[in-house]
Order: structure tokens, then C-alpha cells, then sequence
């Protein structure tokens, strides 16, 4: 079974330019997590979807940040305008519906800002 | 008050030593707890998790929870040089149905040869 995937696995950009992630969730996964890491934090939880819809969007932060699953499989994190805090790594993870089932990360993009 | 502390560390261990992680969570409702490994430059991966109190073992890992202290350990027998790596706690939340995992900032150990 493949893993989630997620590219690209690195980018370095100037502050204020945009940029994008891809993620493809495990196969039949219907629950898609966009998670930002930091260096030396624990992952934080940015966006969840449920198919095709936002579960959770609570700390992502709007203005900066957006993220779409349109067709309910691959989604796609945009950072735009990108600031030096955004520096981590964005972590996509997948599980299958209901509270019971793992949740399993992807390899991750890492973002550097400079 | 963070929903999942951790000890950053360094835990630092001798090899065939025991390591010992804690994690204490805020949300006296929580009910499933995971312990994830992540290794410089990748993502985490599942160690393994506990619902109930008490211990659970798996091969050379023990997961211990005791929900009245709020309180989640993780042992390691015979720790090897390879289990260095950061230990992340997370606690799963459920709302409305869906799931999330929140996570400390999990704790760093070295384990010398």
C-alpha cells in the first residue's frame, strides 16, 4: 500500500514570494491533515479536511495561508505572502473515517524563508 | 497551560539502558494517547498507543497510562543507539466525529554506545 505523498520535499523562497504543497493521501483515506512543524516544536494541526470539506481550520491562519481539496483526494497548502516564521515543515497525514483509525504522515516539505 | 507537555531533553541513556518518557495532558476527557518516533529530517511514525490504564506493552516499548495523574510514559528496554530520535506524545481529540491529534513538543533522546 503507498504512503502518503507529498512534494516537493524541499523549497526555499524569499519572504513575501508564494508557494505551494501537494499531498495525496493514502487511498481511501477520506481525512486529510495539513500539519506545520517547526524546528524543536511538535506538529500543529493547520487545516482538516473530511472529503472534500474543512473539519477544522481553527489555527491556520487566514490571511497568509489557504488549502483546498477539491475532488476529495489530492489537496494542495498554498503560503502566500510567505513571511520568516513560516519556516518548518508541512506535514500531510491521512487516516480513514471515524475517531478509531491512525493517522499516518507523509514524508513532508520543508519550507525555508530567508 | 499546553494541552500535551513533554520534557524537551536531551534524555541521555547508556545503550541496554531503560529510557523513561513522560507526557502529562490538560484534558481530563482525553481518551487515547500515542507515542510517535521521529528521526532528524523525517516525519513521525507510530510507535504505538493506549486507551486504557494501566500498561501495554510491544516488544522492547511499554506505553503506561494513568488517567487520574493525567499521565503518559513510554519505556524503552535495552535501548540501543538506534532509538535515538525525538518521542512525540499525542493526545486524540474528537469532535463532532472527527479526529485530530495534538501534539507536544516532544522529547529528544540519545542513547550512547
Amino acid at each position: 500500500e503507498a504512503g502518503v505523498a507529498q512534494s516537493p520535499r524541499y523549497k526555499i523562497i524569499e519572504k513575501r514570494q508564494s508557494v505551494a504543497f501537494w499531498c495525496n493521501p493514502i487511498s481511501g483515506h477520506a481525512t486529510l491533515y495539513w500539519y506545520q512543524q517547526i524546528l524543536g516544536q511538535g506538529p500543529k494541526l493547520l487545516i482538516q479536511f473530511q472529503n472534500n470539506g474543512v473539519v477544522d481550520d481553527s489555527q491556520l491562519p487566514k490571511d497568509r495561508f489557504s488549502a483546498e481539496r477539491l475532488k476529495g483526494v489530492d489537496s494542495t497548502l498554498k503560503i502566500q505572502p510567505a513571511k520568516l516564521e513560516d519556516s518548518a515543515v508541512y506535514l500531510c497525514a491521512s487516516s480513514s473515517p471515524g475517531p478509531g483509525n491512525t493517522i499516518y504522515f507523509g514524508e513532508g516539505s520543508w519550507l525555508t524563508v530567508v | 497551560q499546553k494541552e500535551v507537555e513533554q520534557n524537551s531533553g536531551p534524555l541521555s541513556v547508556p545503550e541496554g539502558a531503560i529510557a523513561s518518557l513522560n507526557c502529562t495532558y490538560s484534558d481530563r476527557g482525553s481518551q487515547s494517547f500515542f507515542w510517535y518516533r521521529q528521526y532528524s529530517g523525517k516525519s513521525p511514525e507510530l510507535i504505538m498507543f493506549i486507551y486504557s490504564n494501566g500498561d501495554k506493552e510491544d516488544g522492547r516499548f511499554t506505553a503506561q497510562l494513568n488517567k487520574a495523574s493525567q499521565y503518559v510514559s513510554l519505556l524503552i528496554r535495552d535501548s540501543q543507539p538506534s532509538d535515538s530520535a525525538t518521542y512525540l506524545c499525542a493526545v486524540r481529540k474528537v469532535n463532532t466525529g472527527f479526529q485530530k491529534l495534538v501534539f507536544g513538543t516532544g522529547t529528544r533522546l540519545l542513547v550512547s554506545p
